[in-house]
């Protein structure tokens, strides 16, 4: 069964409204995980690392007030897109992985975000 | 650079044929870790297989293996007899050891795959 739960599957939302992507770890303990962006036919761009506890860690390029992320607890990452824009609608993905080098990454089944 | 390079954008594959996805990375770590990811249409990640850089054996999940050619540094994903429901985006992903300790992946491009009846 799945072992990452994201929330909502899918969001429509206005420009310049603000919209929240849960992420839950459902049967480990997640202190890191990841934010992932995939535009359509292409690859998931990492956006983001969410460590609990502490500040994300943005890659470069990506807006961090834009995109605000928060890991409050071992098992949840919030993903939140401020002020959104038309450009912002994308399919938003968030992973976590079990200790270990060899652990795959556990992926959500992704938030697809359309900005009106 | 690019890390992670998979330079078909598109296969074909008969159903019950295999079918071999190319993949190459580039890194001067000598801890890695490299991963098969199935992405069907409605947006799932699934993996599919992993290889680590000291593994002496191919990787083998049921019909999914890795042609590990480490000196070429290449992960090509072999799934054998196709099935209809393989029709999805396959990427490989590339997991490095950075100091910080953090398990992110990096991705291919990707290779959508199209198994033919």
């Amino acid at each position: 069964g799945a072992v990452v739960s994201q929330h909502p599957s899918r969001v429509i939302c206005k420009s310049g409204t603000s919209v929240k992507i849960e992420c839950r770890s459902l049967d480990f303990q997640a202190t890191t995980m990841f934010w992932y962006r995939q535009f359509p036919k292409q690859s998931l761009m990492l956006m983001a690392t969410s460590n609990e506890g502490s500040k994300a860690t943005y890659e470069q390029g990506v807006e961090k007030d834009k995109f605000l992320i928060n890991h409050a607890s071992l098992t949840l990452s919030t993903l939140t897109v401020t002020s959104a824009h038309p450009e912002d609608s994308s399919f938003y993905i968030c992973s976590a992985s079990r200790q270990g080098h060899n652990s795959p990454l556990h992926f959500g089944n992704g938030t697809r975000l359309t900005v009106t | 650079a690019q890390k992670i390079t998979q330079t078909q954008p598109g296969m074909f594959v008969q159903e019950k044929e295999a079918v071999t996805l190319d993949c190459t990375y580039d890194t001067s770590d000598p801890s890695y870790g490299l991963f098969w990811y199935k992405q069907p249409s409605s947006g799932e990640m699934i993996f599919l297989i992993y290889q680590g850089s000291y593994d002496q054996q191919n990787a083998t999940e049921g019909r999914y293996s890795l042609n590990f050619q480490k000196a070429r540094k290449s992960a090509n994903l072999v799934i054998s007899a196709s099935q209809l429901g393989d029709s999805a985006m396959y990427f490989c992903a590339m997991r490095e050891s950075p100091m910080d300790s953090s398990y992110k992946l990096i991705f291919g491009s990707g290779t959508r795959l199209l198994v033919r009846p």
